[in-house]
């Protein structure tokens, strides 16, 4: 089954200590693209990957790494989280830049 | 910087109701929008992608239509039922952006009562 898979789902975690969410798509799409959700805000965009090892900022990266060292993983790193980032985030992937978006199932994160 | 506005925030009807949903943005040079819904709790599922080239894009029950020049969308949903319940968001994707980035509304909130 073509899918976007995200680990994990549900995390709750503490201020300053590092995180990675994982990322993976099956569809050998060349684009990702990590979102995140806020209530009121809508979903921004974090940073984005149009194929491997080429990745650039978003509108909100403050916080915020990436990496895309293969075509089917782009993990997203918080390298010290803090409360500010809790949040749902979203991996996304399509074939090219411009093509339909395929949205993983989300992660929730709170960071106390 | 493109903005989305997605008119009503929510909306709620019965069973078998025709109804739109409407989205606006303000810079109409986009390549595409691509129309999703959201169930509570879970990621966006991707309805109808219309190229900036098509007035209309057809799948199912649902419809999209793009006027790219006076910057609107809508989405039009023929006999609803509960199961379309659910939050519906546009997001038209920018020319000058280089195609990399949706911009997405705040969404509609859609509730059908049997």
């Amino acid at each position: 089954e073509a899918q976007v898979t995200q680990n994990p789902r549900y995390l709750i975690t503490v201020t300053g200590k590092k995180l990675t969410v994982t990322c993976s798509q099956n569809m050998n799409h060349e684009y990702m693209s990590w979102y995140r959700q806020d209530p009121g805000l809508g979903l921004r965009q974090i940073y984005y990957s149009m194929n491997v090892e080429v990745t650039d900022k978003g509108d909100v990266p403050e916080g915020y790494k990436v990496s895309r060292k293969e075509k089917r993983n782009f993990p997203l790193i918080l390298e010290s989280p803090s409360p500010n980032q809790t949040s749902l985030y979203f991996c996304a992937s399509s074939r090219l830049a411009g093509d339909t978006q395929y949205f993983g199932p989300g992660t929730r994160l709170t960071v106390l | 910087k493109q903005e989305v506005t997605q008119i009503p925030a929510a909306l709620s009807v019965p069973e078998g109701e025709n109804l739109v949903l409407n989205c606006s943005f303000t810079d109409s040079a986009i390549y595409n929008l691509q129309w999703f819904r959201q169930d509570p709790g879970k990621g966006l599922t991707s309805l109808l992608l219309i190229q900036s080239s098509q007035r209309e894009q057809t799948s199912g029950r649902l419809n999209a239509s793009l006027d790219k020049s006076s910057g609107r969308s809508t989405l039009y949903i023929a006999a609803s039922q509960p199961g379309d319940s659910a939050t519906y968001l546009c997001a038209p994707r920018d020319v000058n952006t280089g195609f990399q980035k949706l911009v997405f509304g705040t969404g509609t909130r859609l509730l059908v009562s049997p």
